[in-house]
């Protein structure tokens, strides 16, 4: 079965520590990868992507995520995190290919920054 | 126009009530969505349009019923619900028909059943 793991139910770090959220998928074949941010009442925003090529995606707000296939692992990453960062953040895959409409997401991780 | 736009943002009925979510895309999009995500908890996957058509159902209670008038349009009819089901749903698109290149939310419709 198709699942999207991640390992951190809650992190908290002071600002301008480093960040990183484990995530692991179990896909079949190929896959997209996604991380989503949600902040406090509000909606799912798309951090990065990635699809294929380099294996280092950047993406908005000083993200980034590295996809290492042989550990089937996408982790997001950021060096200095900020207050503004506090936020719940989901990994979420889909089988590649036309018709793969199920975008399988993990349970969330929860990152709290302190000031 | 790069959003998926909801109304209502919040919205309480009583459990004989009939009331209806509004889903609006104008990006060209082939596919909608309806998520459902309870506080804490990741978005489900209740009903997948793609080219109008309902491809996906999960198994959802038939006192919610989609509609898909047109491309750009997504409804989500309630009738009948228990306070269970008080949550966020959430509106999603996606390019050609698949979710090869991730969804596009709306901002969510918080609803209360009372």
């Amino acid at each position: 079965a198709q699942s999207v793991s991640q390992h951190n139910h809650h992190v908290i770090l002071s600002e301008a520590a480093s960040l990183e959220l484990g995530c692991n998928y179990s896909y079949g074949g190929t896959v997209n990868l996604f991380w989503y941010v949600q902040y406090p009442g509000q909606h799912l925003q798309l951090l990065l992507k990635y699809f294929s090529g380099d294996p280092l995606v950047k993406g908005i707000k000083g993200f980034e995520a590295e996809f290492i296939k042989s550990k089937f692992s996408f982790n997001l990453r950021k060096p200095s995190v900020q207050w503004s960062d506090t936020a719940e953040y989901f990994c979420a895959a889909t089988r590649s290919g036309a018709g793969s409409y199920q975008l399988t997401f993990g349970k969330g991780t929860k990152l709290s920054v302190i000031p | 126009d790069t959003e998926v736009t909801q109304t209502p943002k919040h919205l309480v009925m009583g459990m004989t009530n009939k009331k209806s979510l509004k889903c609006e895309q104008h990006m060209g999009h082939r596919a909608m969505y309806w998520y459902k995500q309870k506080a804490k908890k990741p978005p489900e996957l209740m009903f997948v349009y793609s080219y109008e058509k309902l491809s996906i159902n999960e198994s959802v209670p038939s006192r919610f019923s989609p509609e898909c008038p047109n491309s750009s349009l997504l409804n989500l009819h309630l009738h009948a619900l228990q306070p269970e089901d008080s949550a966020l749903y959430l509106c999603a698109s996606s390019q050609g028909g698949g979710a090869d290149y991730g969804y596009t939310f709306g901002s969510g419709t918080r609803l209360t059943v009372v």
